[in-house]
C-alpha cells in the first residue's frame, strides 16, 4: 500500500505568516492528491484535490503544488479560522486510499 | 443539497459486531457518479479510510481491516451501511460516512457526515 508521510506534525505561526505542510507517498501517485481541514470537533472538509485545484467556496490564500510523491500544502496568509488539523490524502488507485498523518497548526 | 447523517448504536461490547448507516439525502446512493465510504479516527488520532461501495455494490477495503468489514447499499431507502466484527477497543473512533466522485479523476471526498462517536465498552 502507498504510506503518505505529512510534515512537520505540528507547525506554530503567527496571524499574516505563510504557512507550508509537506506531504510525501511511499511511491508515485501522480497528481492525484487531496488535502483536507479538520477544525476540532468538526468533520473534515475538503479544501484541495487534484493537488492544486481549490474546492468551491475555499478562499485563494490556499493553494497547493507537487507531483509524483512530494506534495504542499500553503497557506499564504495565516488566518486565526485556519488553525485546523490538515491531512492529505492520496487517491491514485480506488481501491486503496490513504491518508497522511495529519499536521496541526496552530497561533 | 447533500446530506449524509451516520447511525447507529454508540456503545459495543467487544467481540461484538459494530453496524452503522449512512442516510443520504440530495443524491441517490445508486448514482453511477459516486462512491461512498467509510473513514474514522480514534481519538487524538489521524484518519483512516475504512472502504468504499459504488451503485454496483463493488467494494474496496483497507486490507488492515478487510476480513472484518463489509459495506453495502441500500437503494431502496438510499443508505449504505458498516459492519465491522469482532471489535475490540481499538476500533473505538468517531466514525464517517462520506462521499467521493467517481471516474478517472475521483476519488477525494467532498462530502462528509458529522460523525459518530462509537465506544467499545
Amino acid at each position: 500500500d502507498i504510506r503518505m508521510t505529512q510534515s512537520p506534525s505540528t507547525l506554530s505561526a503567527s496571524v499574516g505568516d505563510r504557512v507550508t505542510v509537506t506531504c510525501r507517498a511511499s511511491q508515485s501517485i501522480g497528481g492525484w492528491l487531496a488535502w483536507y481541514q479538520q477544525i476540532p470537533g468538526k468533520a473534515p472538509k475538503l479544501l484541495i484535490y487534484q493537488t492544486s485545484i481549490l474546492e468551491s467556496g475555499v478562499p485563494p490564500r490556499f493553494s497547493g503544488s507537487g507531483s509524483g510523491t512530494d506534495f504542499s500544502l500553503t497557506i499564504s496568509s495565516l488566518r486565526p479560522q485556519d488553525v485546523a488539523v490538515y491531512y492529505c490524502q492520496q487517491y491514485s488507485t480506488y481501491s486503496l486510499l490513504t491518508f497522511g498523518g495529519g499536521t496541526k497548526v496552530e497561533l | 443539497q447533500l446530506q449524509l447523517q451516520e447511525s447507529g448504536p454508540g456503545l459495543v461490547e467487544p467481540s461484538e459486531t459494530l453496524s452503522l448507516t449512512c442516510t443520504v439525502s440530495g443524491a441517490y446512493v445508486s448514482s453511477k457518479s459516486y462512491f461512498w465510504g467509510w473513514i474514522r479516527q480514534s481519538p487524538g488520532k489521524g484518519l483512516e479510510w475504512i472502504g468504499t461501495v459504488c451503485y454496483s455494490e463493488s467494494t474496496h477495503y483497507n486490507p488492515s481491516l478487510e476480513t472484518r468489514v463489509t459495506i453495502s447499499v441500500d437503494t431502496s431507502k438510499n443508505q449504505f451501511s458498516l459492519r465491522l466484527s469482532s471489535v475490540t477497543a481499538a476500533d473505538m473512533a468517531i466514525y464517517y460516512c462520506a462521499r467521493a466522485d467517481s471516474g478517472a479523476a475521483g476519488g477525494y471526498f467532498n462530502h462528509w457526515g458529522q460523525g459518530v462517536l462509537v465506544t467499545v465498552s
